[in-house]
């Protein structure tokens, strides 16, 4: 069954520093990918989804992932870390199932003035 | 647009009281319809889905169970709710039949059970 794995359940990175979210996924199949971020108290919000038209995707807030079947990660970038972007993330997948997603354990990013 | 209402926001009950949690989705036909569940420290726990009207997979036994009266209504319910229903409660809703459709999320209902 689909599922997805994030390493490391909290990170933490300097104001202006590069912010990297690790995530991997098995499955033999093409992988349906999604990042989704949570600030305290609210619902989840999409920031990007892996749509098999590019291994680079772009998202919301200046985040981006790239998909790399070689590695099955799908890791979240930012080049410049903003205190605004603390919050957790979610990586998450279809699969295990039909239209059921399932998702990482999170990973809090703490930014650090 | 479409837009999704989840409520109550917040929610003390005591052990042994029921529950009923309510979620509307507006501005489209049909939706795939899901009931997370995050609870302290874990991630997200997938509670139910559902694909149509009177539709409801249940994906973990538990005391809780959910309907679909409507086609953009989800009910959570519980009869006697336990210390360990204690959470985060998330609503989401997401394109029926769209491999690509990310899900759609509610702001959440926090329920505390004393």
């Amino acid at each position: 069954a689909q599922s997805v794995t994030q390493l490391g359940s909290h990170v933490s990175v300097s104001e202006g520093a590069l912010v990297l979210l690790r995530c991997n996924y098995s499955s033999s199949v093409p992988p349906y990918l999604f990042w989704y971020v949570q600030y305290p108290n609210q619902g989840l919000q999409l920031l990007l989804k892996y749509t098999s038209a590019a291994t680079l995707v772009k998202g919301i807030n200046g985040f981006e992932a790239e998909f790399k079947k070689s590695e099955t990660s799908f890791h979240l970038t930012k080049p410049s870390a903003h205190m605004s972007d603390a919050a957790e993330y979610f990586c998450a997948s279809y699969g295990g199932g039909y239209q059921k997603v399932t998702f990482g354990t999170g990973t809090k990013l703490q930014v650090i003035p | 647009s479409q837009t999704i209402h989840q409520w109550p926001a917040t929610l003390v009950q005591p052990v042994g009281s029921p529950l009923s949690l309510e979620c509307t989705v507006e501005g489209t036909s049909n939706p795939n319809l899901y009931w997370y569940r995050q609870a302290a420290g874990r991630g997200l726990q997938l509670l139910f889905y559902s694909v149509g009207i009177g539709q409801i997979s249940s994906e973990v036994p538990q005391n809780l169970s959910a309907s679909r009266p409507q086609d953009r209504q989800f009910i959570l319910s519980s009869k006697k709710l336990l210390l360990s229903d204690s959470g985060f409660y998330l609503c989401a809703w997401s394109v029926a039949g769209g491999f690509n459709s990310p899900l759609h999320f509610g702001n959440g209902t926090r329920l505390t059970v004393t």
